[in-house]
């Protein structure tokens, strides 16, 4: 799976989007790109995950470059329950390797 | 919809006791992973089953360490005996189907302390 690289930390205030980038310049071209997020004492909780449109669900977009080699988790509106440690990883689909989380974001919501 | 459901959520006991970790997954799900969590050494993955067969046990540190999954709404892993060491917080996980990009979903986890 492709090494992804995140920012160690983030702010937000509530209400307001979330932006939350993640590198992955070495991906191939059949590795999807899955953003978990988990929150303090709770398991890892899937977000969203895309090959190389942009996706939309309930709770958050997910932005793809081009290239694909960079992308941006969107939390619209971010509340205080968003406060987590949000991971972007790369794998290939099908893949029942292990999940590999990296160190990830700490997402921390302001009131 | 309910999600994955792991019991007991903490657990407590004294070296050399034997522990049974439980999980239900998800509902149609034909997919389950048994993963462990630590400061050290992040998320490991155990094990992972196939409509009940055990696919990979690769990941199971020791012989001390076993997993069942008897039908498809219920999976064990059990730790006999326990050390203290295997302290950690364990996750299982379930999927609908390998391919087609399909996410696992994670349970809240079993906090395992091992006195």
């Amino acid at each position: 799976d492709a090494k992804t690289t995140q920012p160690p930390s983030m702010d937000c205030a509530e209400g307001r989007a979330a932006n939350l980038p993640c590198n992955h310049s070495t991906i191939s071209g059949n590795e999807y790109v899955y953003w978990y997020r988990q929150i303090h004492s709770q398991g890892p909780q899937y977000i969203i995950h895309g090959l190389k449109n942009n996706e939309t669900n309930e709770m958050a977009s997910l932005i793809i470059t081009e290239d694909r080699k960079s992308s941006t988790l969107i939390l619209p509106h971010a509340t205080l329950r968003d406060t987590a440690v949000y991971y972007c990883i790369v794998r290939v689909s099908g893949s029942a390797r292990q999940l590999t989380f990296g160190s990830g974001t700490q997402l921390t919501v302001l009131p | 919809d309910a999600g994955v459901i792991q019991s007991p959520r903490h657990e407590v006991t004294e070296m050399g006791q034997e522990v049974t970790l439980r999980c239900k997954p998800i509902s149609g799900h034909d997919y389950l992973f048994w993963y462990r969590q630590t400061m050290m050494r992040g998320l490991e993955l155990l094990i992972y089953f196939n409509n009940n067969v055990p696919i990979d046990d690769s990941g199971m540190p020791e012989d001390r360490f076993s997993a069942k999954m008897p039908n498809a709404s219920f999976s064990t892993l059990k730790i006999q005996p326990s050390e203290p060491r295997d302290s950690a917080v364990y996750f299982c996980a379930s999927s609908l189907v390998l391919g087609g990009n399909q996410p696992q979903h994670f349970g809240d986890g079993t906090r395992l302390s091992i006195l």
